[in-house]
Formats: C-alpha cells, sequence, structure tokens
C-alpha cells in the first residue's frame, strides 16, 4: 500500500510555456501533500504543503505565483510551474500522507519524481 | 531551527562487508525520524520510522536504531542491490506545518561484488 504516482515523468519545453505536473495517490487518502525539488547530488528541498480544499503554503523563497499548486481532493494535486525557465530545470518530487490513517499514520510516501528540462 | 546530518557523505563496501551510516539531528521536540532509499532518477523510498530513543526496526539487512541525538542504519552483508542514496528526515513537534520533514544529504552508498 501507500503509492504514490507522478505524471509525467519527464518533459521538455520551451522558455516561457506553462508545465503542469500531477501527482496521485493510488491506495490512500492523502490529507496533505507536498511538493520538493531536487537538483543533481543534493538533497530534497520542499516547496510547499497542500492540504485538500485549502490554499498551499509555500516555503520562503518560493514564489508562489510561479508554482502553482491546487489540491483538488483527497487523492490528487497539481504543480503548475508557469512561465518556465532554463533555472527551473529540476527534479520534482510529490509526496502524501495519510494523516490520520492508524497504520500508516503520518509518514510521506513518495512519487517517482518529474524531470523537467526547460529549453 | 531542525538540522539533520548525515555521515558519510559516500561510503563504497565490498559484497558481505557490514557498516552503519549516521544520522545526527537536533528538532525542537523529535515526533519522528524517517528513513529512506533513493535510487537514482526515482523518488525516495520509505523504509523506516522510528520514533522515541532505544527503538529498533528491521527490514532484510537493513536495520535502524534511534538515541536521543542521532540514528544509525546498520545494514549487515549487503549485496550490490543494496546500492542507493540513503536519506534521513526528521519531523517535529510543532503547532502547525503538519507532517513537514526535514532531509539530510544523504549518503551515497556502493556495494561492490
Amino acid at each position: 500500500g501507500a503509492v504514490v504516482s507522478q505524471h509525467p515523468s519527464r518533459v521538455i519545453c520551451k522558455s516561457g510555456t506553462s508545465v503542469k505536473i500531477e501527482c496521485r495517490s493510488l491506495d490512500f487518502q492523502a490529507t496533505t501533500m507536498f511538493w520538493y525539488r531536487q537538483f543533481p547530488k543534493q538533497s530534497l528541498m520542499l516547496m510547499a504543503t497542500s492540504n485538500e480544499g485549502s490554499k498551499a503554503t509555500y516555503e520562503q523563497g518560493v514564489e508562489k505565483d510561479k508554482f502553482l499548486i491546487n489540491h483538488a481532493s483527497l487523492t490528487l494535486s497539481t504543480l503548475t510551474v508557469t512561465s518556465a525557465h532554463p533555472e527551473d530545470s529540476s527534479f520534482y518530487i510529490c509526496s502524501g500522507t495519510p494523516g490520520l490513517d492508524p497504520v500508516l499514520g503520518e509518514t510521506q510516501y513518495f512519487g517517482p519524481g518529474t524531470r523537467l528540462l526547460v529549453l | 531551527e531542525d538540522q539533520v546530518t548525515q555521515s558519510p557523505e559516500a561510503l563504497r563496501l565490498q559484497e558481505g562487508e557490514s557498516s552503519s551510516l549516521n544520522c545526527s539531528y537536533t528538532v525542537s521536540g523529535l515526533r519522528g525520524l524517517f528513513w529512506y532509499r533513493q535510487d537514482p532518477g526515482k523518488g525516495p523510498e520509505f523504509l523506516f520510522t522510528l520514533y522515541s530513543a532505544g527503538e529498533e526496526k528491521e527490514k532484510e539487512r537493513l536495520k535502524a536504531t534511534l538515541t536521543k541525538k542521532e540514528s544509525f542504519l546498520h545494514i549487515t552483508a549487503p549485496k550490490p542491490e543494496d546500492s542507493a542514496t540513503y536519506l534521513c528526515a526528521v519531523q517535529a513537534r510543532e503547532g502547525g506545518g503538519g507532517s513537514r520533514l526535514t532531509f539530510g544529504e544523504g549518503t551515497q552508498l556502493t556495494v561492490n561484488p
């Protein structure tokens, strides 16, 4: 159990375009979802936290107008990178936590990641 | 501010050569300490959660232990397929922020046949 999927797994886009990444919890309800980015040889950097039906909470230094997060249901969150530029190229990873699930608890379960390349 | 420091940064072992990875942490009240495994180009895979000092958990060749200041991930008789980056993360008992994790930089483990 506790499987998270992401789509697409890889995307290449032109500078100035917008890209949407989907994150789905397949076998549990994710009360909270998180979005991270990871640069080569570095650890995960939290970008934002979102609860279903609420506005996302962004980490300091993350532009909320550039990285739009929608958590429309307990199984789906989306990250839209608006007007993407080459410096936005990175590995984006989402995670979900069941929260009140007595077995799965508050462990974060991660998706497989999305590799974004902006040309 | 919560901090997690992992050592060593990289570790090379021969198949069958047991060793330990270290995770030192400072947190304003520990809610949980998590170990994940990450393969290149993939998302982290959950391994263990530890909640209190003295707790131990095992899974195949891996055993995680926890004290009030650090956690160890012991790898017994590793195999090449254990090669990966191992990430440690802490979750604090904070009023808001839910299940937020603070990650260490990871230990890149290579097991040679």
